[in-house]
């Protein structure tokens, strides 16, 4: 099956910095990918969807400023959390989709966020 | 708003039993549904994609039934082994949500050998 790369798996960093987070497809090219966050023991609520070459739709209540999304190539989308603040502390994980015809969705294993 | 709901939370059965996650949803009209597997601090598994269109899928020891007018599903899992302890999430693709999945909160399953 196809495989989505998701790094890095674990980061801890101080408030006020920036923290980047790569999601890959591996043997696919991946029109459409979506960035998720999930608390401890709670489903997974998506932040935002982003196609490769356009600018990202973020859900209500997400700030763009905060979570920057690029998804420059057909392979690789980023997420970058600004200035992080200790609620921003949580699991993120990246899921792709290629094409529009192909309807799973292949997600990275996570990575989790720590903000001390 | 699509809503999706899993019962039972969590479920602990012993090595072997046969058994049933439920999930269900509150608007019918989806494209799919999709049934994952979560292992703590992991990313998400596909094991089950339902079109709306059809009334269940099989993998190996798993069924995933679909009925659509009631808005509910089932993952029926075969001769439960301890490595299938894990969370499972039901995810449902709406007409009127896009390319948006809408997950259910899980149901944590622990086989005891």
């Amino acid at each position: 099956g196809a495989v989505v790369s998701q790094h890095p798996s674990r980061v801890i960093c101080k408030s006020g910095t920036s923290v980047k987070i790569e999601c890959r497809s591996l043997d696919f090219q991946a029109t459409t990918m979506f960035w998720y966050r999930q608390f401890p023991k709670q489903s997974l609520m998506l932040m935002a969807t982003s196609n490769e070459g356009s600018k990202a739709t973020y859900e209500q209540g997400v700030e763009k400023d905060k979570f920057l999304i690029n998804h420059a190539s057909l392979t690789l989308s980023t997420l970058t959390v600004t200035s992080a603040h200790p609620e921003d502390s949580s699991f993120y994980i990246c899921s792709a989709r290629e094409g529009q015809l192909h309807e799973k969705l292949f997600f990275g294993s996570g990575t989790q966020l720590s903000v001390l | 708003k699509q809503e999706v709901t899993q019962i039972p939370a969590a479920l602990s059965v012993p090595e072997g039993e046969n058994l049933v996650l439920n999930c269900s949803f509150t608007d019918s009209a989806i494209y799919n549904l999709q049934w994952f597997r979560q292992d703590p601090g992991k990313g998400l598994t596909s094991l089950l994609l339902i079109q709306s269109s059809q009334r269940e899928q099989t993998s190996g020891r798993l069924n995933a039934s679909l009925d659509k007018s009631s808005g509910r599903s089932t993952l029926y899992i075969a001769a439960s082994q301890p490595g299938d302890s894990a969370t499972y999430l039901c995810a449902v693709r709406s007409e009127t949500s896009g390319s948006r999945l809408t997950f259910g909160e899980g149901t944590q399953l622990t086989v005891n050998p």
